[in-house]
């Protein structure tokens, strides 16, 4: 049982470029999420889904945009990179309480 | 929505006991969690708590009082793994599983 699993660990960007972040879980878990950290602070949550077919804004969305075909996968695209996407991203998935982060991805945008 | 406030940093010794507070909008309330972060990894899920008291679990305890809108974590007989950053987290606009999270408390354990 894997868990939460997110790649690339690390990415440097161009701004303008683009690239999709990917996140699996194998747990089942209908609620899926994305967050970014900043240095020194809380997670923000950039978008959400409660199952296949179905995703909705958190409160960071603006150049992001995410898609969930399967109950396994939930992907985060950034279209036209720019230096405010500089974070590290994390995936979570839960079903009731408690959610289950993968490792991460740490993206410069440079 | 949920305001979420606790202290930036903590510093406390190597087998002592530690209280980190929290505070939070009482509004929407759907349950308080507690995660528990380190330098440069994801964040691990430490306790919830939906009702009001003391919970324990090991050398970690969470309290919760829904009327004050405020909660602790209590970490007991402290070692110097346990340095790491505590996150408090309530439930998001919206409600249903979305959560808003505090910045964090950045506790260093020293000998």
């Amino acid at each position: 049982n894997a868990g939460v699993t997110q790649t690339p660990k690390f990415r440097i960007l161009k701004i303008g470029q683009s690239m999709t972040l990917q996140c699996t879980q194998d747990m089942n878990h209908n609620y899926m999420y994305w967050y970014r950290q900043d240095p020194g602070m809380g997670l923000k949550l950039i978008y959400y889904s409660v199952g296949a077919g179905i995703t909705d804004k958190g409160e960071v969305p603006n150049g992001y945009n995410v898609s969930r075909s399967t109950t396994e996968d939930f992907p985060l695209r950034l279209e036209l990179a720019a230096p405010s996407q500089t974070s590290v991203y994390f995936c979570a998935s839960s079903e009731g309480s408690g959610q289950y982060f993968g490792p991460g991805t740490r993206l410069t945008v440079t | 929505g949920q305001n979420i406030d606790q202290p930036t940093e903590m510093t406390a010794t190597e087998g002592a006991i530690v209280q980190i507070n929290c505070t939070y909008q009482t509004s929407g309330f759907n349950g308080l969690f507690w995660y528990q972060q380190h330098a440069g990894e994801a964040p691990t899920f430490l306790s919830y708590n939906v009702l009001d008291g003391l919970e324990e679990k090991g050398r970690f305890s969470s309290f919760l009082s829904r009327s004050k809108g405020y909660s602790y974590l209590l970490l007991k007989e402290l070692q110097m793994k346990d340095s790491a950053s505590y996150l408090c987290a309530g439930p998001g606009p919206g409600g249903g599983n979305k959560l808003t999270f505090g910045t964090g408390t950045q506790l260093k354990v020293e000998l």
